[in-house]
């Protein structure tokens, strides 16, 4: 299958400490995307990639979090200094940008955060 | 905010069509309608998306009013892994707009 894979699938951590994701796209989809997920809600955007290089990103994403897709690939989400509301599924999606193409965005199956 | 809006809750028994509606009055001429659905701890699944004409692919169709305010995919056999929250979600076609942008969907519940 070679679907958009994350990794891991569930995380624990303690609060305070630094998390890192990872998400492999689809191979010849040049655009990446990251969402996050609260209980009974549906997906937040919080930023999204265009090959390498970062377009847009949420004011949900503070200054804890960054992301990288540092060679256009895969890409990692990192969040530093944890928080209990940090709690979450991170979704990935990625799609391929054409002018003449559907730009469907092809989701992960996520990596569920608990922050103890 | 979202610029879709969905019942929150619908039950079908197996077997029958599962009609959703969606209404997006303040839809743009520029604008598609997307449905993806997400099955319990899983990721979105893209479902179908269409601009004005009706659309129809191995999973379900899509039905959009003539003045593009409302629409309705419909499941045409229902099964119990059909059972899902279903999300209509409105946005400009091709690469120009990056994200979805997901309102509380539709909690579809097939019942045997």
């Amino acid at each position: 299958d070679t679907g958009v894979s994350q990794d891991p699938r569930h995380k624990i951590t303690k609060r305070g400490q630094n998390v890192t994701f990872r998400c492999d796209p689809i191979s010849e989809h040049n655009r990446l995307y990251w969402y996050r997920q609260t209980l009974g809600q549906g997906p937040e955007f919080l930023t999204y990639f265009q090959n390498e290089a970062q377009l847009e990103k949420s004011r949900l994403l503070s200054d804890r979090f960054s992301a990288e897709r540092p060679k256009g690939s895969f890409s990692t989400l990192e969040i530093q200094r944890t928080e209990q509301g940090d709690s979450a599924m991170y979704l990935c999606a990625s799609s391929l940008d054409s002018p003449w193409g559907k730009n469907i965005q092809y989701f992960g199956a996520g990596t569920r955060l608990s922050v103890l | 905010d979202a610029k879709t809006t969905q019942p929150p809750s619908m039950d079908c028994a197996e077997g029958r069509a599962a009609n959703l509606p969606c209404n997006h009055s303040t839809i743009s001429g520029n604008e598609y309608v997307y449905w993806y659905r997400q099955i319990h701890s899983q990721g979105p699944q893209y479902i179908i998306h269409g601009l004005k004409n009706n659309e129809t692919n191995e999973m379900a169709s899509l039905i959009i009013t003539e003045d593009r305010k409302s629409s309705t995919l419909i499941l045409p056999h229902a099964t119990l892994r059909d059972t899902a929250v279903y999300y209509c979600i409105v946005r400009v076609g091709g690469g120009s707009q990056g994200n979805l942008i997901f309102g509380k969907g539709t909690k579809l519940s097939v019942k045997p």
